[in-house]
């Protein structure tokens, strides 16, 4: 099992939908939770962070964070063809100070 | 202010050449991170430092090292050099060693490494 699983994708939405991203993670003393976003030939840019239970919102973008379900996920509204690029979930063991990433999801908005 | 800056931006290398790749940390942040990323996968975790001192190490052979100078700035060197040692090589940095404060790490644009 790998330590952080998401969908390679591509997911494909059209302009202006709710992207929905996922991740499920195996290490149960996980306690912080990033998305990064990652364009083609750049290197990963943090969007999104949790630490707690729940949703936590920032503009477009929404994470939700399930512990007890070993979930996490992202929404985007609203989304633009700028949005698109390969979004990385990265769990963080504060025992091990590392993050974990997936492999990413390709996602596609197309206009 | 400065982000974390990588250098060089690009670099080719010959099978079993050396290569030291360089990284300045957000001014104020005392932890660096290196991570390899191979085309198509998510970063790989290969070092931490902290304080001038090595606080992990992922699961990568002896031929990948790196140390952290006084003024944060960081190095990793890979010797003999393989050609799947090609890769992005990027650098994180963070205020703390768990990275939650400052609300996680900030990557560098990386250091592009091709073996021949």
């Amino acid at each position: 099992q790998k330590e952080v699983e998401q969908n390679s994708g591509p997911l494909s939405v059209p302009e202006g939908a709710i992207a929905s991203l996922n991740c499920t993670y195996s290490d149960r003393g996980s306690q912080s939770f990033f998305w990064y976003r990652q364009y083609s030939g750049k290197s990963p840019e943090l969007i999104m962070s949790i630490y707690s239970n729940g949703d936590k919102e920032d503009g477009r973008f929404t994470a939700q964070l399930n512990k007890a379900s070993q979930y996490v996920s992202l929404l985007i509204r609203d989304s633009q063809p700028s949005d698109s690029a390969t979004y990385l979930c990265a769990v963080m063991n504060t025992g091990f100070q590392k993050l974990v990433f997936g492999t990413g999801t390709r996602l596609l908005v197309s206009p | 202010d400065a982000g974390v800056t990588q250098s060089p931006t690009h670099l080719i290398k010959t099978r079993g050449q050396h290569v030291t790749l360089r990284c300045s940390p957000i001014s104020g942040h005392k932890s660096v991170s290196w991570y390899q990323q191979v085309l198509g996968q998510g970063p790989q975790f290969i070092f931490q430092y902290y304080e001038k001192e090595e606080r992990g190490r992922g699961n990568f052979p002896d031929r990948f090292s790196a140390r952290q100078f006084p003024n944060y700035s960081s190095e990793l060197n890979v010797n003999a050099l393989l050609l799947g040692d090609s890769a992005l090589y990027l650098c994180a940095s963070s205020q703390g060693p768990s990275g939650v404060a400052g609300d996680g790490y900030t990557f560098g644009s990386g250091t592009r490494l091709t073996v021949v």
